[in-house]
């Protein structure tokens, strides 16, 4: 069955730092999709990637970056010089088809806070 | 402007009135899907659609329905809403683009059922 952990429930750092968010999934597909989202304290979510599972190219996207390890079945996240902008709750999710609308279960969520 | 819309935003109603969330989209989108979200749950989908008259269920389907009569709409339906159906709905569109995908999700909408 599928499964995505993000054991990180809340992380709390200064703004400037960097911090990575964990992201482990399992699944007995050999093909699927990986994503994280976004959801600031405003409610909305918003979408930030999606990784197929046989890319594992690191993917980076000016303060963001994203790391794909199938060796560890894992799919990090990373914030370089983080901002205060950056305080949200990520969702990382898996999907074993497709695309989002496939079928998708995400992880529990991270919320993190970056303090001025 | 790019957009998911969600109609209503806000409704309480009561145990057994039917009820349906509006879902539209301006880009074209073939595939479109709705999660629900609860504190301690988190996020899960419950239906999702990939084309016109091509729906299927998520993870937690049950007490919903979903249309998809044309590219722009999936509305959701609560043929008799309980309050376990309590929730903040999000509706999504998604398109694929050189091998990448893009997602836009409306704004979401908080039913509360007595």
């Amino acid at each position: 069955a599928q499964k995505v952990t993000q054991a990180q429930t809340e992380i709390s750092v200064v703004e400037k730092e960097d911090v990575t968010l964990d992201c482990v999934y399992e699944t007995r597909d050999t093909t699927y999709y990986l994503f994280w989202y976004k959801q600031p304290p405003s409610g909305e979510l918003v979408f930030l990637i999606r990784r197929n599972s046989f890319d594992e190219q690191n993917e980076i996207s000016g303060r963001y970056s994203w790391n794909f390890q199938k060796s560890t079945s894992s799919f990090n996240f990373t914030i370089t010089a983080s901002q205060v902008v950056d305080s949200a709750v990520y969702f990382c999710a898996l999907s074993e088809a497709y695309s989002s609308a496939s079928k998708i279960i995400f992880g529990s969520g991270t919320r993190l806070s970056i303090r001025p | 402007e790019a957009q998911v819309t969600q109609n209503p935003r806000y409704l309480i109603t009561v145990t057994g009135k039917k009820l349906t969330v509006t879902c539209s989209q301006n880009m074209n989108h073939e595939y479109m899907s709705w999660y629900r979200q609860d504190p301690g749950l988190g996020l899960r989908q419950i239906y999702y659609s990939m084309n016109v008259e091509v729906t299927d269920k998520g993870d937690v389907p049950e007490g919903y329905k979903v249309s998809r009569k044309e590219k722009r709409n999936f509305p959701l339906i609560l043929e008799s809403p309980s309050p376990n159906q309590t929730s903040l709905y999000f509706c999504a569109s998604s398109y694929w683009t050189s091998g990448q995908e893009t997602q836009y999700f409306g704004p979401g909408t908080r039913l509360l059922v007595l």
